[in-house]
C-alpha cells in the first residue's frame, strides 16, 4: 500500500544547480499536486496536473517547471536552485474531480536545502 | 490567491480535555477538508466536507462545514498524547485547487 512516493527524502544544493523531484501514485489518481511547506504559511500549491497531459501553475510556480510523465508520475523541477527554494515539498494526487471535490493524497515530503 | 486564517496557532492542553480549532476564508467553498501532520510525514486526511452545514465524525473528531460556506470548525474530543501533530484545514471553491490554512499545532500534557 505505498500510496504516493516521493524521491529522494532529503537533498541539499548549491545556488544555482539544477535538480528533479520524483513523485508516483500507485491509487490509479488522475490528478497530482505539487505542494511546498514553509515555516508558519502552510501549504502553497506550485503547479498541479488535472490528468494525464496537463498542467497548470498554482500559487507559486515561478523557478520551477513539471513534466506530467504519465498517469502514475508527476516531477518537478529547479533548473537554478536558489535559497528562497529551500523548502519541505510534498506531491499530492487526487481523483479527478466530478460532482465532488475529491480530496488529496500526500507523499511524506522531500526536506530540500539550497546552500 | 485564497487566503485562509486558521485558529488559534497553537494549543497546549492537558490529557483529557476537548479541542476546538477552527478556519474562515475569504471567499465561498464547496469543499473543506481537515488533515493532520506528524513530524516527518506528509498530512494525512481526516475528515472531508461537501455540504454547508454538514457535520461529519471519524472517532473522536468531529468537523463542521459552516452554513456561511466560509469556515470550518474541528474538534477533539478527550484528547490524548497521540492528538500530538499540526492539524491544516484546506478549502476548495469551483477551481482545480485546493488552499491550505497555516496550521494549529497541538500539543498533549499527560
Amino acid at each position: 500500500n505505498a500510496g504516493v512516493t516521493q524521491t529522494p527524502k532529503f537533498q541539499v544544493l548549491k545556488t544555482g544547480q539544477s535538480m528533479t523531484l520524483q513523485c508516483a501514485q500507485d491509487m490509479n489518481h488522475n490528478s497530482m499536486y505539487w505542494y511546498r511547506q514553509d515555516p508558519g504559511m502552510g501549504l502553497r500549491l506550485i503547479y498541479y496536473s488535472a490528468s494525464e497531459g496537463t498542467t497548470d501553475k498554482g500559487e507559486v510556480p515561478n523557478g520551477y517547471n513539471v513534466s506530467r510523465l504519465n498517469k502514475r508520475e508527476f516531477s518537478l523541477r529547479l533548473e537554478s536552485a536558489a535559497p528562497s527554494q529551500t523548502s519541505v515539498y510534498f506531491c499530492a494526487s487526487s481523483e479527478l474531480s466530478g460532482r465532488r471535490n475529491q480530496p488529496q493524497h500526500f507523499g511524506d515530503g522531500t526536506r530540500l536545502s539550497i546552500l | 490567491g485564497q487566503q485562509l486564517n486558521q485558529s488559534p496557532q497553537s494549543m497546549f492542553i492537558q490529557e483529557g480535555e476537548d479541542v476546538s480549532m477552527n478556519c474562515t476564508s475569504s471567499s465561498i467553498f464547496n469543499t473543506w477538508l481537515w488533515y493532520k501532520q506528524e513530524p516527518g510525514e506528509g498530512p494525512v486526511l481526516l475528515i472531508a466536507l461537501y455540504k454547508a452545514g454538514e457535520l461529519t465524525s471519524n472517532g473522536r473528531l468531529t468537523a463542521q462545514f459552516g452554513i456561511t460556506r466560509k469556515d470550518s470548525f474541528l474538534n477533539i474530543s478527550a484528547s490524548i498524547p497521540s492528538d500530538v501533530g499540526i492539524y491544516f484545514c484546506a478549502g476548495r471553491g469551483t477551481g482545480n485547487q485546493f488552499y491550505f490554512g497555516t496550521g494549529t499545532s497541538l500539543t498533549v500534557i499527560p
